[in-house]
């Protein structure tokens, strides 16, 4: 299997641009969750899917982020407009929702805003 | 109070030594327990989960303390691969998403 499959690997943007970054989650895998990392705030969760739905954006910062998963196999989050305190990885991570919650994070995006 | 808490580090140890890294959480609902670990540039992977009898594999045990809300990782015989930043993972009841701690930052040494 391929794992989670995340692009842009690195993207440089202007503020104000809008930004999508792409996720494919493992085959099979029915949760998907889009994390944010940087050194000051750790890992925190932006939202979550179950079966294609979204079940919590609590942790959307703002309306300039949305995130979408038309289908099993993708999702987006879209950032529109960046501005600099948006720079940050952004992991992409799936789940067999059961009882061993095993997150599988793909590579990430290290998203830059100038 | 945050509801995963962890020493952030560094730990800087030699080749060769034990090192313990403990983590505290709020939730006192949470049922299961995981420690992951993250190279530095690259994304977290599971290292192991933490199970109330507490488990090892390898050089490395978990233990789990429930009424104190505590969860350990030891490591044993560090090797200069180990470097790494460990992160306490907690999961309350359901289908509730997973909770990360900061992480620990762990430097082995030659």
């Amino acid at each position: 299997d391929a794992g989670v499959i995340q692009s842009p690997r690195h993207e440089v943007t202007e503020m104000g641009q809008e930004v999508t970054l792409r996720c494919k989650p493992i085959s099979g895998h029915n949760s998907l969750f889009w994390y944010r990392q940087t050194m000051m705030r750790g890992l925190e969760l932006l939202i979550y899917f179950n079966n294609n739905v979204p079940i919590d954006d609590s942790g959307m910062p703002e309306d300039r982020f949305s995130a979408k998963m038309p289908n099993a196999s993708f999702s987006t989050l879209k950032i529109q407009p960046s501005e600099p305190r948006d720079s940050a990885v952004y992991f992409c991570a799936s789940t067999l929702s059961g009882r061993e919650r095993t997150q599988y994070f793909g590579p990430g995006t290290r998203l830059t805003v100038l | 109070r945050k509801e995963v808490e962890q020493d952030p580090g560094p730990f800087n140890v030699p080749e060769g030594a034990t090192v313990a890294f403990n983590c505290t959480y709020s939730n006192s609902a949470s049922q299961s327990f995981f420690w992951y670990r993250q190279d530095c540039r690259k994304e977290p992977k599971l290292l192991m989960s933490v199970y109330s009898s507490g488990n090892e594999d390898g050089r490395f045990t978990a233990q789990l303390n429930r009424a104190s809300q505590y969860i350990s990782l030891l490591i044993r015989d560090s090797k200069l691969s180990d470097s790494a930043t460990y992160l306490c993972v907690v999961n309350a009841v359901g289908n509730t998403p997973l909770v990360f701690g900061k992480g620990t930052r762990l430097s082995v040494i030659a």
